[in-house]
């Protein structure tokens, strides 16, 4: 498979604990965001990368999260002493910035189901 | 603040039935429009956007800006479009994407 993958799929955890999401994108795309889906809801635009710059941060991402993309690959999406609040599906995307600055289509990846018990 | 609404959370029709899944939008900006489909079991995936003025699998989708809306279409249903719709807004100058709250669509045989 030469999509967006995710790890884990699943990941269920105590409210208080971390816990971190990795996501690798196609590769030679250079544009890496994170959305949150919760039951019910569209995705929510969480951040952005572009290469290793993280770009855009969205008011969701509170204190208790932080996404890194060390070397413009793959990224981490961090969350600290999780609360039951944070239970969701964590979406990987990335894209390839072509040649215009028309919109560069975003390839989901299958996300990660989080659980705060 | 921009904003996707999409009124109705389920539609069911019989295979054949015309289909409008809607999408209206807040952005004061000129925006552009995008659908995403999510089948069973499988990622979100782009169906179609605006600017391309393209019919995929059947469907279009035609910006009206008078109306703010974004309205996806199809003449006849087939049990394959049965799926999950997002409706998303780019805003502009950003890549980011703003959903709306999706519909389900069943196309019963």
């Amino acid at each position: 498979d030469t999509g967006v993958s995710q790890n884990p799929r699943h990941k269920i955890t105590k409210r208080g604990q971390n816990v971190t999401f990795r996501c690798d994108p196609i590769s030679e795309h250079n544009r890496l965001y994170w959305y949150r889906q919760t039951l019910g809801q569209g995705p929510e635009f969480l951040t952005y990368f572009q290469n290793e710059a993280q770009l855009e941060k969205s008011r969701l991402l509170s204190d208790r999260f932080s996404a890194e993309r060390p070397k413009g690959s793959f990224s981490t999406l961090e969350i600290q002493r999780t609360e039951q609040g944070d239970s969701a599906m964590y979406l990987c995307a990335s894209s390839f910035p072509g040649t215009s600055s028309l919109y560069n289509e975003q390839f989901f990846g299958p996300g990660t189901r989080l659980t705060v018990l | 603040a921009q904003r996707v609404t999409q009124p109705e959370k389920l539609l069911s029709v019989f295979k054949g039935a015309p289909v409008e899944l809607k999408c209206n939008y807040s952005y004061s900006g000129s925006p552009e429009l995008f659908w995403y489909v999510q089948y069973s079991r499988q990622r979100l995936q782009l169906l179609l956007r605006h600017i391309s003025r393209e019919s995929i699998k059947g469907f279009t989708a035609d910006l009206n800006k008078g109306e703010t809306s974004f309205h996806l279409k199809k003449p006849f249903a087939q049990e394959e479009d049965s799926a999950m719709y997002y409706c998303a807004l780019l805003q502009g100058g950003s890549e980011k994407l703003v959903f709306g709250k999706g519909m389900k669509l069943t196309v019963n045989p």
